[in-house]
């Protein structure tokens, strides 16, 4: 299996651009997780889903972001509009059970 | 807000002595993961302890929790330079296919 797959790894956009970031979780996993790492406040949970239904959103920052799971094998984040404090490396994780999996991140940066 | 707190928050040590990292949480926990990541790269799942389990040992690591002093601690024996990355404490409140809160970390450095 390649692991759980993200893309692009790199963004660089204006402030005001639309954003996509995209996943592609393991086959056979049923819980999909999206967090945000920065210096400052570390690993925060976006959103997660299980079986493809949004289970908790409580950590979107707001109205800017939004998040779609359409079908098992892929996910997205979206930002719109961006804006500098957005920057951060944005993580993709799924499990079956237990123990997350890592993408290998997106590192986005608006300027 | 974090729910694990690692300590120290960085540790320097030389290759082949042991690795000893805390975490302590606020909550009660199904279950209590610890994860590892390098410069650059996303966080990899290491061992997991369940609330009833006191000890969990994996290759060169230890893992014991004390659910009554709500912590944990990581042990990493005979390390190497390999072993230099950031360590992170994540905890399970819910079980099976929930969301793990994690601390902010701990970066350990191995000197060769």
């Amino acid at each position: 299996d390649a692991g759980v797959i993200q893309s692009p790894r790199h963004e660089v956009t204006e402030m005001g651009q639309e954003v996509t970031l995209r996943c592609k979780p393991i086959s056979g996993h049923n819980s999909l997780f999206w967090y945000r790492q920065t210096m400052m406040r570390g690993l925060e949970l976006l959103i997660y889903f299980n079986n493809n239904v949004p289970i908790d959103d409580s950590g979107m920052p707001e109205d800017r972001f939004s998040a779609k799971m359409p079908n098992a094998s892929f996910s997205t984040l979206k930002i719109q509009p961006s804006e500098p404090r957005d920057s951060a490396v944005y993580f993709c994780a799924s499990s079956l059970i237990y123990g997350y999996t890592f993408g290998s991140g997106t590192r986005l940066t608006v300027v | 807000s974090q729910q694990g707190e690692e300590d120290p928050q960085a540790l320097s040590i030389q290759e082949g002595e042991n690795a000893t990292m805390n975490c302590s949480y606020k909550t009660s926990i199904n279950n209590l993961q610890w994860y590892r990541q390098n410069s650059g790269r996303g966080l990899v799942h290491l061992i997991l302890i369940r609330s009833n389990e006191r000890e969990k040992h994996s290759g060169r690591l230890r893992v014991t929790l004390d659910t009554s002093k709500k912590s944990s601690s990581l042990l990493i024996t005979a390390s190497r330079a390999a072993d230099t990355a950031s360590y992170f404490c994540a905890t399970d409140e819910s079980g099976a296919n929930s969301k793990l809160t994690f601390g902010k970390g701990i970066t350990l450095s191995v000197r060769p």
